[in-house]
Parts: structure tokens; sequence; C-alpha cells
């Protein structure tokens, strides 16, 4: 199993520009999220999926666009970059139920100038 | 907002010696996780420990939780130059979805 995949590893963008950054999971898992990372904050979850056709914001959503037309992709949609959005992202995925452990991605290092 | 605090923010010793990470938080949980993360990957499923549960084991790792005082520690016993890395404790919030909440981590340095 490939586990949780991101891409790309790296973008750069410039302030206003639409992007997507990929996700996908091969462990037939049912919840899916997404994370951002800086300096000192720790994580800080964005959106959330739950299963195919759903999806909820997190604690930090304004700028981002989910959605999960599949069980394994969750992609992540920046709408008009700012440089405020300059961060590291993670995609994390478990399997519905009890206490289960997140599975990480290896996350994608996103500068916006 | 964060839900979960470690404490130190960062820890440096020596290689043999044992290391302990605290953690707080607010409000009522499911269980609570311990995450590693090395520089510049993601992060690593360590540990997890149900709200029922007081003290769990894994190897070189012992994690307490204490619900009363809403807080749980990380042990690392003999540590070695590749326990260095960032630590995150991760709760896990009662209700359907349990929303899992980092806390801002701590960096523990080994020194050889």
């Amino acid at each position: 199993n490939a586990g949780v995949t991101q891409t790309p590893k790296f973008q750069v963008l410039k302030t206003g520009q639409s992007m997507t950054l990929q996700c996908a999971q091969d462990m037939n898992h049912e919840y899916m999220s997404w994370y951002r990372q800086d300096p000192g904050m720790g994580l800080r979850l964005i959106h959330y999926s739950v299963g195919a056709g759903i999806t909820d914001q997190g604690e930090v959503p304004n700028g981002y666009n989910v959605s999960r037309s599949t069980t394994e992709d969750f992609p992540l949609r920046l709408l008009s970059a700012a440089p405020s959005q300059t961060s590291v992202y993670f995609c994390a995925s478990r399997s519905r139920g009890g206490a289960r452990e997140q599975y990480f991605g290896p996350g994608t290092r996103l500068t916006v100038t | 907002s964060q839900q979960g605090e470690e404490d130190p923010q960062a820890l440096s010793i020596q290689e043999g010696e044992n290391a302990t990470m605290n953690c707080s938080y607010k409000t009522s949980i499911n269980n609570l996780q311990w995450y590693r993360q090395n520089s510049g990957r993601g992060l690593v499923h360590l540990i997890l420990i149900r709200s029922n549960e007081r003290e769990k084991h894994s190897g070189r790792l012992r994690v307490t939780l204490d619900t009363s005082k809403k807080s749980s520690s990380l042990l690392i016993t003999a540590s070695r130059a590749a326990d260095t890395a960032s630590y995150f404790c991760a709760t896990s919030s009662t209700g359907g979805y349990q929303k899992v909440t980092f806390g801002i981590g701590t960096k523990l340095q080994v020194i050889p």
C-alpha cells in the first residue's frame, strides 16, 4: 500500500493564483482531513470529510475549498492564493469508528509571493 | 485554537537519558494520541490512549493520562539520537466525527 500520497511536494504561487493540492489514500479510509502547519502553531484543521460526498469545515477554512467525489481522493483548492496561505499542508486519513490513528501524507510546502 | 499544549516546547538531552513531555488539554476527549514528526516529514502515529485508560506502554514509550487534570505525559526511555524529532499530542473529541486537534509540539534533541 502507498498509504497517503500528496502532490506536489513543493509549490510557489503568486498572489491571486489558484491551485489544487492533491491527496489520495489507498486504505479505504472513510475519514480524510486537511491540516496546515505553521511555525509555533502546530497543525490546524482546514476541512475534513467523513465519506464520499460529505465535507465540513475545520478550524481555518477560509480561502480553501474541498470536495470528495470518491473514497480515495480529497483535493484541496486554493481559490485566490494569499501570502498568509504560505504553509506546509498535510493530508490525513483514518478509518471510521472508535479510537483510530491518523495516517499522514508527506506534506506539500506552499509559498505564496 | 489548539486543544492540547505541550510542555516543554524544546528539550535537549544526552543519549541514554529519559525524555518526558507533557500535554494539557481543555475539553472532554474520547482519546489522546502522540505523534512524531521528523524534520521535513509527515507525522507518524506513536501511541493512542483512550479516555478510560490511565497508562499505556509501547516499546520504549510510556504514556499516562489523567482526565481529572486534563493532562497526559509521554516518556521515552533510554533515548537514542534517532529519537530527535518534534512530538505532538492530539486529542480526539467526543461525538460522531471525533475531530482531532493538535498541540504546538515539543522539539526533542537527543545528543549522541
